[in-house]
């Protein structure tokens, strides 16, 4: 079973900054699949980026991804107000198809 | 458009079996090459992959269930369900469903169904 450590736990940002989301694997994932998805409060997780780096459909661009093997990163360029949100990792090559523990971007 | 939409009792009393359906509308569940999955959420907690079904109907959970987990389908329904036996407090959580094309991760959630687990 892959384990999926998520780093930090929370980040304390204001708008307009950068934030960097870490997502590490226990061992390889294989293909890059990996995946990660935003959740607010009350809503169901939404899919922002799959294989690591490709945006899902209506994803801005500043949201982007990145890594392979073992290390991925989620990087939100300049943060919207309406970004702030937990983020999850998430692999999708081996089942069960674990997902890391979350990071919440939270406003400074 | 695929939608999905949970349903199902929100309170479960402990060591009883909770059961919950998936109604799927805007395609079918046995067509293309899907994985159709249970997912839950305890409060303030991170997500727990349950177990799926494919479009071809087989079925695999998350060995951390300790084969408490049945997922099934009712292909005349266009439904999928869960049935999580032998529940405790641990197993209050949201639970949804979701779908995802193999190769993929899941593009498309039900909004999610509460559920309790107390006396």
């Amino acid at each position: 079973e892959i384990v999926l450590t998520q780093s930090p736990g929370t980040l304390s940002l204001s708008p307009g900054e950068r934030a960097t989301l870490s997502c590490r694997a226990s061992q390889s994932v294989i293909g890059s699949y990996l995946a990660w998805y935003q959740q607010k409060p009350g809503q169901a997780p939404r899919l922002l980026i799959y294989g690591a780096s490709t945006r899902a459909t209506g994803i801005p661009d500043r949201f982007s991804g990145s890594g392979s093997g073992t290390d991925f990163t989620l990087t939100i360029s300049r943060l919207e107000p309406e970004d702030f949100a937990v983020y999850y990792c998430q692999q999708y090559d081996t089942s069960p198809l674990a997902f890391g523990g979350g990071t919440k971007v939270e406003i400074k | 458009q695929v939608q999905l939409q949970e349903s199902g009792p929100g309170l479960v009393k402990p060591s009883q079996t909770l059961s919950l359906t998936c109604s799927v509308s805007g395609g079918s569940i046995t067509s293309g090459n899907h994985d159709w999955t249970w997912i839950r959420q305890p409060a303030g907690k991170g997500l727990e992959w349950i177990g799926r079904i494919h479009t071809t109907g087989s079925t695999n959970s998350n060995p951390s269930l300790k084969g408490r987990v049945i997922v099934s389908r009712d292909t005349s329904q266009n439904q999928f369900s869960l049935s999580l036996t032998s529940v405790t407090a641990a197993d209050t959580a949201v639970y949804y469903c979701a779908r995802r094309t193999r190769g993929y991760p899941y593009d498309i959630w039900g909004q999610g169904t509460m559920v309790t687990v107390s006396s």
